[in-house]
């Protein structure tokens, strides 16, 4: 089956460093992508929708300009979270949908900013 | 918008019992789809079932089934034969019938199966 492979699946920064996730569909184009934030024990939340060719639309409270998105092709997501601050430590997943009933997840990401 | 409840944060089940997990959605749309997944320590989503809102027979994947009342809006999962594998985060998801559209989660029940 279709597979989304996200890179890396851990990351420690220190406080005011940029870091960079990527997020890949590897059998198949994307045009959309989502990035989601998960608190332990939490569900996930929508950060913002990743649009090929496009600007990524960012849900209320997600500080744009912290929280970079780009989608340079239709196989290929990144977050870039920067100047990263311990508040930031999160676990981050994206999605990719090869139509509308077959949504694939990466295996996500944890963040841990010192 | 679109709202998905999980009324059961916690749930546990001896081995080889059945458990029913909970949920219920408010949309608008009268096409859409609804998904269980799973999310186990790893935190890898994995896909348990999906329904499409236009079908009226309930889903069924080997020892998971659903029960789709689409009136009532309510979505539960039947977990049947319970084993220990199964513990993990269970998440009820929303998700309108558009290409590359987002999901809306629960806020997910956590199951433990005893042996």
């Amino acid at each position: 089956g279709a597979v989304v492979s996200q890179h890396p699946s851990r990351v420690i920064c220190k406080s005011g460093t940029s870091v960079k996730i990527e997020c890949r569909s590897l059998d198949f184009q994307a045009t959309t992508m989502f990035w989601y934030r998960q608190f332990p024990k939490q569900s996930l939340m929508l950060m913002a929708t990743s649009n090929e060719g496009s600007k990524a639309t960012y849900e209320q409270g997600v500080e744009k300009d912290k929280f970079l998105i780009n989608h340079a092709s239709l196989t290929l997501s990144t977050l870039t979270v920067t100047s990263a601050h311990p508040e930031d430590s999160s676990f981050y997943i994206c999605s990719a949908s090869q139509n509308p009933g077959a949504t694939y997840f990466g295996a996500g990401t944890r963040l841990s900013v010192l | 918008a679109q709202t998905v409840t999980q009324s059961q944060p916690e749930m546990s089940v001896q081995e080889a019992e059945t458990v029913t997990l909970s949920c219920t959605y408010d949309t608008s749309e009268n096409n859409y789809y609804l998904f269980w997944y799973k999310q186990p320590p790893s935190r890898q989503m994995i896909l348990v079932i999906r329904q499409e809102a236009y079908k009226q027979q309930n889903a069924t994947e080997n020892r998971f089934s659903v029960n789709f009342q689409k009136a009532a809006k309510s979505f539960s999962l039947k977990i049947s034969d319970s084993q220990l594998g199964d513990t993990a985060m269970y998440f009820c998801a929303f998700m309108k019938h558009v290409t590359g559209n987002q999901f809306y989660f629960g806020t997910g029940t956590s199951l433990t199966v005893i042996p």
